[in-house]
Order: C-alpha cells, then structure tokens, then sequence
C-alpha cells in the first residue's frame, strides 16, 4: 500500500489567513483525493485532485475557497483560504491504487480561532 | 444514489467482549465494501475489505463477510482489546467513482 505523508499535521491558524497543506505519495498514483473531516463527523469529499488539470470538486465546494495543484503524480497541496471557525477540521489526503482501495494520509488538524 | 448505514453509536463494551457493528448498503450494480479505522488523534487506516459476495475480509482479528442477499457488511471481532476503542467507518465504492462512507461508530473497550 501507499504510504502518504500530509504537512502540516496540526496547527492553529488565526480567522482571515490562508494555509496550504502538503501531502506527498511515496509512488506515483493516477488518483489523489481531499476530504475533510467536520469534528463528531464522517468524511466528506471535496475534490479529486488531477494531475496537469484544473481539480474535480465536489458539490458545495468551490477552487476559490479551496484550490488545490497537482503538480506530478506523488504531490498535491490543499488550500483552505480565508478560514473561518467553521473551517476547523481535519482535512486528509488520500489515493487510489489502482487496484480499487482508498488509502489515507494521517490528515491535517487545522483549528481556526 | 449510494448510500451506507452504519450502526448507531457509541458503543461501550469491557475487555475480551464480542463485538459486532452493523453495516448495510443500499448501492446498484457490485460495490466493493471496505471496514475504515480511525485510532484517536490519527487519520484512517484500511482495516479490511471485500469486493464481492461471499468474501471475507479479515485484519487484526477482525472480520467481515460481504451479505449481497441482505445487503450487508458487519464487522466482528471475538475478544475485543482496549487497543480496539476507535471510530469506525463501513464504505462502498463503485469502479472509478468515489468512496461513500457511513456515519462512523465510536466504539470504546474499558478495560
């Protein structure tokens, strides 16, 4: 299985600010996805990350709030821009690999104050 | 469309219990069906899976048996540990398309 790295694992962002979010794969995969994770919740999808094209997102959300590069076939980042309190979530990364299975980063807590 | 419902929680049980959580699907066509797990503090992890009738997927002493007759994926395990209180998510996934989980069971062991 694919090991998947996510940066940064916790942090504390203060409302109005912006923070990218690193997730490196250790091979190359066709399919990265974003979730988020509301707390008490279960996952959500927000887009499918493509490599070399604009990303897939999911109803309700939009590239302007969350956009997203793919830049090769191991590496992607997630923005969350303009954070509010309702932001506060993990959001996780995660790959197919190609025989079918999903497999996730350890995800990325974000709390905005 | 697709959808997973997993059993209500939270579940409390003691040490060396036998747990059961229920997981039924509603989903056209041949879904692969997946147990996830969520430790606490940590992202999830793959716990077992089955991608048609009749297999069973087992991890960790866990096991899960895919029910196409009763549209079902329940999760069982024999002796249950302290190291086993987790969130778990049941999930199903169609070829290409995304993954549709359930709502997740919190499960807590005491010891």
């Amino acid at each position: 299985s694919a090991v998947i790295s996510q940066k940064p694992s916790r942090d504390i962002c203060q409302r109005g600010t912006s923070l990218t979010i690193q997730c490196q794969v250790d091979s190359q995969v066709t399919m990265m996805f974003w979730y988020r994770q509301q707390p008490g919740q279960s996952l959500t999808l927000i887009a499918t990350a493509n490599q070399g094209s604009e990303a897939t997102y999911e109803s309700g959300f939009v590239i302007d709030k969350f956009p997203i590069s793919r830049p090769n076939l191991t590496f992607s980042t997630l923005t969350v821009s303009n954070m509010s309190p309702e932001d506060s979530s993990i959001y996780l990364c995660s790959v197919d690999d190609s025989g079918n299975t999903i497999y996730f980063g350890e995800g990325s807590w974000l709390t905005v104050v | 469309g697709d959808s997973v419902t997993q059993m209500e929680g939270p579940v409390t049980l003691s040490e060396e219990a036998f747990l059961t959580i229920n997981c039924t699907y509603t989903a056209t066509g041949y879904p692969s069906l997946f147990w996830y797990v969520q430790y606490p503090g940590e992202g999830l992890q793959l716990l077992l899976k089955a991608t048609k009738a009749d297999d069973k997927g087992s991890n960790k002493g866990f096991e899960a048996t895919y029910r196409k007759e009763t549209t079902s994926f329940h999760l069982e395990k024999g002796s249950v540990q302290v190291s086993d209180s987790a969130v778990y998510f049941c999930a199903l996934k169609k070829g290409a398309q995304k993954l549709v989980f359930g709502q997740g069971t919190r499960l807590t062991i005491n010891p």
